[in-house]
């Protein structure tokens, strides 16, 4: 069956300019989440998504990040003015929702910032 | 706020051998505890979950224990094979009633043949 996909694969892009990142969840899946992983690092936790409410943003590192799910299902990851020390690879997963659920990941976007 | 450790240093051990890692966590402890497989330019995968009233789960070649006096969990790879090399990643229930989990930095696993 169709997994998480993300879109593009990879990204290269100059300082200064605006990227998005896209999520395409898993048919079903209710809870969204985006993390950042730097180069031998563990995976940083960006925003959340749930159903209809209100997503915990409580991860993203400035305002120069935002995302948006639309219709509960597709999400965009927005990075304004990128800078060099955006460069890293963005991996989102989703799950089925409630309480304990397994996160289903997708391969990740990896971004260079020039 | 949820405090990660895993072994950072890679882990080589033999084939046939099992190999052990460690997660351990700070702050409150977690009402369970996930551990994933992460393989070069691949997102996660997940493999096992435990709870905090279960002690060890199984799962093929693979167990998990959770210890909470200790804050540790314990993943086991019995007669490991070159295929099990890759990194595995600890990832901890972060608030009661909520799925967000905090993840480790995982440790790399080699598996020499």
């Amino acid at each position: 069956g169709a997994g998480v996909s993300q879109s593009p694969s990879n990204k290269v892009t100059e300082k200064g300019k605006d990227v998005e990142l896209r999520c395409d969840p898993i048919s079903g899946h209710t809870a969204l989440y985006w993390y950042r992983q730097s180069l031998g690092q563990g995976l940083e936790f960006l925003i959340y998504f749930q159903g209809n409410s209100a997503p915990d943003k409580s991860g993203l590192p400035s305002d120069r990040f935002s995302a948006e799910r639309t219709g509960g299902s597709v999400s965009t990851l927005t990075i304004q003015r990128t800078q060099q020390e955006d460069s890293a690879v963005y991996l989102c997963a989703s799950s089925l929702g409630g309480q304990v659920q397994t996160q289903y990941f997708g391969p990740g976007t990896r971004l260079l910032v020039l | 706020s949820q405090k990660i450790e895993q072994n950072s240093e890679a882990l080589n051990i033999q084939e046939g051998k099992t190999a052990t890692l460690t997660c351990n966590y700070t702050n409150y402890s977690p009402a369970y505890l996930q551990w994933y497989r992460q393989d070069p330019g691949r997102g996660p995968v997940f493999l096992l979950l435990i709870r905090e009233n279960e002690k060890e789960k199984r799962k093929e070649r693979l167990k998990v224990t959770f210890d909470t006096t200790l804050k540790q969990s314990l993943f086991h790879i019995t007669a490991s094979q070159p295929a099990d090399s890759a990194t595995y990643l600890c990832a901890v229930e972060r608030s009661g009633g909520y799925q967000k989990v905090t993840f480790g930095t995982g440790t790399k696993l080699q598996v020499i043949p």
